[in-house]
């Protein structure tokens, strides 16, 4: 089985910064990967595919990049609305997710 | 609009059996693979299994492999799980995921396993 670690769990950041999550696939996973938000209470919301690409609707201060193993979210100017967990998932052999990245206000 | 409406979570005792489903609407679901994705309280998410389009290629995790089945109905849009000799470990959220890609969801139905 595919194992991703996600780090860090926890991040306390304030409005305005950028903020860069890491995601590591236990091995070559090309670019099946996805990130995703999640708010309390509601459904995960798909941010971006295959790596980099930004899904429909998506505000583009949402980024993705790597492949093979290394790969890394990024927010680049981090807005009230985006506090909250965040998850990468691969999908190159069956479906794994990572930890989750709990982003709080500082 | 695509939309995903789960329903059937309630409160199950251990060892017991309980059948999910999930409603399609707003896409042409027979062209769709489906999955079922769920997260106990306060945890992360966890997928647990997978349908193609024509049924014709199923997964699942480990941990609830011999235990849940899925399944799907296109002629009526719906998407099913079978859940059997359930486990306090089971209690979760349960919700229903377009494709592999995972890009909609429903909404979630609690399955609470619990004397």
């Amino acid at each position: 089985d595919i194992q991703m670690t996600q780090s860090p769990s926890f991040l306390s950041a304030s409005v305005g910064d950028r903020v860069t999550i890491t995601c590591q696939a236990s091995q070559d996973i090309d670019t099946f990967l996805n990130w995703f938000q999640q708010k309390p209470g509601k459904a995960p919301k798909l941010l971006i595919h295959d790596a980099s690409k930004l899904q429909t609707g998506v505000p583009s201060r949402f980024s993705g990049g790597g492949s093979g193993t290394d790969f890394t979210f990024t927010i680049s100017s981090l807005q009230p609305e985006d506090f909250a967990t965040y998850y990468c998932q691969q999908y190159d052999t069956l479906l794994t997710f990572g930890g989750g990245t709990k982003v709080e206000i500082k | 609009e695509v939309q995903l409406v789960e329903s059937g979570g309630v409160l199950v005792q251990p060892g017991g059996s309980l059948r999910l489903s999930c409603a399609a609407t707003g896409f042409p679901f027979s062209r769709y693979e489906m999955n079922w994705v769920r997260q106990a309280p306060g945890k992360g998410l966890e997928w647990i299994s997978y349908i193609s389009s024509s049924s014709s290629t199923i997964f699942y995790s480990d941990s609830v492999k011999g235990r849940f089945t899925i399944s799907r109905d296109n002629a009526k849009n719906s998407l099913y799980l079978q859940m059997n000799s359930l486990r306090a470990e089971d209690t979760a959220v349960y919700y229903c995921a377009r494709t592999s890609r995972l890009d909609s969801w429903g909404q979630g139905t609690l399955v609470t396993v619990s004397s």
